[in-house]
This record gives structure tokens, C-alpha cells and sequence, in this order.
């Protein structure tokens, strides 16, 4: 496709349910990233892939949240019996080859609900 | 760890107006300094880029400064109009693809 596409836009859950967010990137682009946005706050870096390998996980903020790739495509963020705190808008980024100046293009975002 | 400080958090400015947002950076080795302009519902698009052996960049009414120095990056957009209000994300780039973002500036234009 043209841009980085997420889905769902928008999920509402109930507190302890599991849920996955799926993101596809900019064909080609072997570096993706997911990031959490809180309500008016900046992007906190969770977890960055390079094909389907996440050399970085260290954002990730508990053992509910994990993430992976297959193909060097997809990913697909899961939440665990999930919080309230966990309500955000998650958006995912992906850029050609995850270098130093390399440009990453944001999908999106989809707005997680948790009630 | 790194750090990037981003003033204002608000701004408004009469249309017409000139804008200015400032970011300041902890990591000396970072090389990379792009901005990201976010409206309402949907995720950052990227508006401008400077990279660190460069001072100033300019793409009609934006521009970007680098003072590599001091630590500091600017945006400038001159002669705003209504459709430059959004929430604006500073980042700079340390190691190898790691951004770290500013808090934000949310931008209003006022007709």
C-alpha cells in the first residue's frame, strides 16, 4: 500500500480481556516500530523490529504487552488481560532499513479503549 | 538517559502570524532531527528533516535551525494559516533508528 495502515481504529475492551493490533508498513521497509501515545502526551517507544527480529524490546512496559512479525511484513501487538492504564492510541512506524536517519512513516494509530 | 525538551506546549498566533517551537537535546551524538506535524485522529506525518552538518533548512513557509552547540532546533512557520493548527512532535535521533520525541507543542491558528 501507499502508507502504514493499522487496525482496528478503534477498540473498546473490557479490563482483563486480551487484545491485538495489527499493523501493516510501507511495502519494502524492513524496520517497523510500535509507540504509545497517552492522551495529550508525546510517543513512548515500545518495541522496534528489523525484518522479524526485535533487537529491542526494551520499551515494552510489562510482560502483558508483546509483539511480533512475521514475513517481514505484519506485526501484530498483543495486550494481556488488560488495564485501564493501557488505555491509549497505539501507532506503529515503519522506515526503509531502520538507520540512524532514517525517516519513519506513522500509520494511523488505533485508539484503545479499556473499560 | 536521553532527553528532548520541547516549548511551548501551547501556542496560538493570529493567522498570518510567525510560529516558533523550540526543542533542546541531551544526546551529543545525536545527527538526526526531524518534526512531525499530528492532527486530530491521525498519526504524525513527517514535515521537516535536518540533519546535523547542516544549519538551516527551509521548505516554503517552514524551516528548521540546528544549533548543534547548544543543543537547540527550531521550527519556524511564517505566514500561518488555519490548516497549520495540529499538535507538532520534535525528535532527535540517537544510536541507530531510536527517535526520542518531545512532549509536543499544540498548535492554534486563529482566523
Amino acid at each position: 500500500g501507499a502508507g502504514v495502515s493499522q487496525s482496528p481504529s478503534n477498540k473498546v475492551t473490557e479490563k482483563g480481556k486480551d487484545v491485538e493490533l495489527r499493523c501493516d508498513p510501507i511495502s519494502g521497509h524492513t524496520a517497523l516500530y510500535w509507540y504509545r501515545q497517552s492522551l495529550g502526551q508525546g510517543l513512548e517507544f515500545l518495541i522496534y523490529f528489523q525484518g522479524n527480529s526485535a533487537p529491542d524490546k526494551s520499551g515494552l512496559p510489562s510482560d502483558r504487552f508483546s509483539a511480533e512479525r512475521t514475513g517481514g511484513s505484519v506485526s501484530t501487538l498483543t495486550i494481556q488481560r488488560t488495564q485501564q492504564e493501557d488505555s491509549a492510541v497505539y501507532l506503529c512506524a515503519s522506515s526503509l532499513a531502520g538507520g540512524r536517519t532514517d525517516t519513519q512513516y506513522f500509520g494511523p494509530g488505533t485508539r484503545l479503549t479499556v473499560l | 538517559g536521553e532527553n528532548v525538551e520541547q516549548h511551548p506546549s501551547t501556542l496560538s498566533v493570529q493567522e498570518g502570524d510567525s510560529a516558533v517551537i523550540k526543542c533542546t537535546y541531551s544526546d551529543s551524538a545525536s545527527n538526526y532531527f526531524p518534526w512531525y506535524k499530528q492532527e486530530l485522529g491521525k498519526g504524525p506525518q513527517l514535515i521537516i528533516d535536518i540533519r546535523s552538518n547542516v544549519g538551516e533548512k527551509k521548505d516554503q513557509r517552514i524551516a528548521v535551525t540546528l544549533n548543534k552547540t547548544a543543543k537547540h532546533f527550531s521550527l519556524h512557520i511564517t505566514e500561518t494559516q488555519p490548516e497549520d493548527s495540529a499538535v507538532y512532535f520534535c525528535a532527535a535521533v540517537s544510536g541507530t533508528y531510536k527517535y526520542i520525541f518531545g512532549t509536543g507543542t499544540r498548535l492554534k491558528v486563529l482566523a
